[in-house]
């Protein structure tokens, strides 16, 4: 079983529609976060969190909000999505051990089109 | 801020070296890494170098870093059609901004038979 899932991974919705984007993680984690992925832009962070209590935001977060319901599971809302959110959007996980390199584990993404 | 740039397309042929370039802006930069996006898939970390480090190998990859220039390069060794894929040079600092990745944009790479 993959160790970062993502749901769903397609999604068509509509302009103004409240969309939730879900990541779980059997990797035993603490650190999570939410990228964006867009055609020749390479990855943004919106949001990242280092446990259930602390979550910060990222490079572009407007629009956007996140909830950490637990250590393992980490969701991604847009509260009226607007077609310029169409886009890739990758969950990712890393175990942030202090000082040394801190590799992230991604998920498969979710591709969200707003029309 | 940050920036870190490379090319947007590299074509080689099967059995030959692909060679992916990578420049970056951040001199406190201390982690360096090639992360392999596969098609339909999330990215996954190849290798990563130290900042002072000036090569790594592992089989049939090479990353060599010209701190002074701020320049990383992968060689790919012999590739093959599975090599296909988006790569994406990343950097990031230590201790507590280890987490804080900034990405290229990735090189998508065709291995043609």
């Amino acid at each position: 079983d993959a160790d970062v899932t993502q749901t769903p991974r397609n999604r068509i919705t509509k302009t103004g529609k409240r969309i939730m984007l879900e990541c779980s993680q059997t990797k035993g984690h603490d650190r999570m976060y939410w990228y964006r992925q867009d055609p020749g832009l390479g990855l943004r962070l919106i949001y990242y969190s280092f446990d259930v209590k602390d979550i910060n935001k990222g490079e572009i977060s407007d629009g956007y909000s996140v909830s950490r319901q637990a250590q393992a599971k980490f969701s991604l809302s847009l509260e009226s999505a607007i077609p310029n959110q169409t886009a890739l959007y990758f969950c990712a996980t890393s175990d942030g051990l202090a000082g040394g390199v801190d590799e992230q584990f991604f998920g498969p993404g979710t591709r969200l089109t707003v029309l | 801020g940050e920036d870190v740039e490379q090319s947007l397309f590299l074509s080689v042929r099967e059995g030959d070296s692909s060679v992916i370039n990578c420049t970056y802006t951040d001199s406190s930069s201390t982690y360096l890494y090639w992360y392999k996006q596969e098609p339909g898939a999330g990215l996954q970390l190849l290798t990563y170098i130290f900042s002072n480090m000036d090569m790594k190998q592992d089989q049939r990859l090479t990353v060599l870093l010209n701190k002074k220039d701020k320049h990383l390069s992968l060689r790919i060794a012999d590739t093959q059609t599975g090599d296909s894929a988006i790569y994406f040079c990343a950097e990031s600092g230590s201790g507590g901004s280890n987490y804080k990745l900034t990405f290229g944009k990735g090189t998508l790479l065709t291995v043609n038979p």
